[in-house]
């Protein structure tokens, strides 16, 4: 079955860049995302890249898919106390319905 | 501006009661979703439904069951509730499609049995 795992906290200083890292299992997922939860929020999509992919770049975010180690990372620039958040890796097929599964999440603690 | 609406913030239940959490969308979006969040576990999902009527059973389904009357609406019922069910639980609602789509996420219902 699909398992996906996170390490559970990051503390970075402001400035700095954040990498968030996430393994999973299932190598026919079809589709990889990165969601945001702020305090008190719920979910939000941030970025998302297909397994085609190697990498993906949006603004200050920057996605690297390694299929072979079925590794994926999460790279936010000139990271921000608004950053501070819960991120979540998640993955789907495309014949799930749509069905998400989600790693655990990191805590990033952005400290000014 | 699409939305997910849960019906409660927060919820204070006491052990054995039916729950009953609502969950409305307006994106007629086919698939939705309730997951629970629980610190160190992520999200889990219990259930979700690909259509009215149409139920799958998630990860996590004991204790739990849902109903899908209406496109838009999806009710995550606890049949009766216990101290290890107090959770955040998750909406979602998410478009079928041949490529990616966004999923989208609501407020979150913080439960609370005692």
């Amino acid at each position: 079955g699909e398992d996906v795992e996170q390490s559970l906290f990051l503390s970075v200083r402001e400035g700095d860049s954040s990498v968030i890292n996430c393994t999973y299992t299932d190598s026919s997922s079809t589709y990889l995302y990165w969601y945001k939860q702020e305090p008190g929020a719920g979910l939000q999509l941030l970025t998302y890249i297909f397994s085609n992919m190697d990498m993906k770049q949006d603004q200050r975010l920057t996605v690297l898919l390694n299929k072979k180690d079925k590794h994926l990372s999460l790279r936010i620039a000139d990271t921000q106390t608004g950053d501070s958040a819960i991120y979540f890796c998640a993955e789907s097929m495309s014949t799930s319905y749509g069905k998400l599964t989600f790693g655990q999440g990191t805590i990033l603690t952005v400290h000014p | 501006d699409v939305k997910v609406t849960q019906s409660s913030r927060y919820l204070v239940k006491r052990t054995g009661e039916k729950v009953f959490l609502e969950c409305v969308q307006d994106m007629d979006h086919e698939n939705m979703f309730w997951y629970r969040q629980d610190p160190g576990l992520g999200l889990r999902l219990i259930y979700f439904s690909y259509d009215v009527k149409m139920k799958e059973k998630g990860d996590i389904p004991e204790g739990y069951s849902v109903s899908r009357e209406k496109k838009e609406r999806f009710s995550l019922i606890l049949e009766s509730a216990s101290t290890n069910q107090t959770s955040m639980y998750l909406c979602a609602s998410r478009r079928t499609g041949p490529f990616v789509t966004e999923a989208f996420f609501g407020q979150g219902t913080r439960l609370t049995v005692v």
